[in-house]
């Protein structure tokens, strides 16, 4: 079982639409957790972090379940600009070594 | 401020061969972690360097080392190159190795093998 799953790819969805992806995590021990975007051919950027209260910027907004192990990041009113590669990040151990989902691609249509 | 940068941007490479691959982290930060990105997958870990110490190590054969600098610059070496290390290679930086500390992603070298 991989460490960090996310949902298959990819979503294509119109302009205006509202996305959302979920990622699960096998480390019971994990402690930190992000959302990190990566265009084509680019390096990942962090998107936002992920906090068990749920936090909120803009028209993203990050949900942790640390019972269930589960993470989601919700996108409202999608823009072209949101394609992208939304990879779902959890740091476990001392230190901070990153573990990776594999990525979902969202496109985003006019 | 500048970002992390990493050099070269580009490399094409045989099997055999060796490369080096090198890492400036943002000014100020003194931990360099080392990715590696195949395509259609996220960043595996391969090493992290705090105060010029190796810190942690991921699940990568010893062909694959590495170094910290006192300025805090990183290379990234492979030896013995395989055509499976054909891959984008991500220097991260962070002001310290700390859960949750914030790092900060190069553009990456992309190394092809043939």
């Amino acid at each position: 079982r991989k460490e960090v799953e996310q949902d298959p790819g990819p979503f294509n969805v119109p302009e205006g639409a509202t996305v959302a992806f979920n990622c699960t995590y096998s480390n019971s021990a994990s402690q930190s957790f992000f959302w990190y975007r990566q265009d084509c051919r680019k390096e990942p950027k962090l998107l936002m972090s992920v906090y068990s209260s749920g936090n909120e910027d803009g028209r993203f907004t990050a949900q942790l379940n640390r019972a269930s192990q589960y993470i989601s990041l919700l996108i409202r009113d999608s823009k072209l600009s949101d394609s992208a590669t939304y990879l779902c990040v959890v740091n476990a151990e001392y230190g901070n070594k990153l573990v990776f989902g594999a990525g979902t691609i969202l496109r985003v249509k006019s | 401020d500048a970002g992390v940068t990493q050099s070269p941007t580009h490399l094409i490479k045989t099997r055999g061969q060796h490369v080096t691959l090198r890492c400036s982290p943002i000014s100020g930060h003194k931990s360099v972690s080392w990715y590696q990105q195949v395509l259609g997958q996220g960043p595996q870990f391969i090493f992290q360097y705090y105060e010029k110490e190796e810190r942690g190590r991921g699940n990568f054969p010893d062909r694959f080392s590495a170094r910290q600098f006192p300025n805090y610059s990183s290379e990234l070496n492979v030896n013995a190159l395989l055509l499976g290390d054909s891959a984008l290679y991500l220097c991260a930086s962070s002001i310290l190795q700390a859960l949750g500390v914030t790092q900060y992603f190069g553009p990456g070298t992309r190394l092809l093998v043939l």
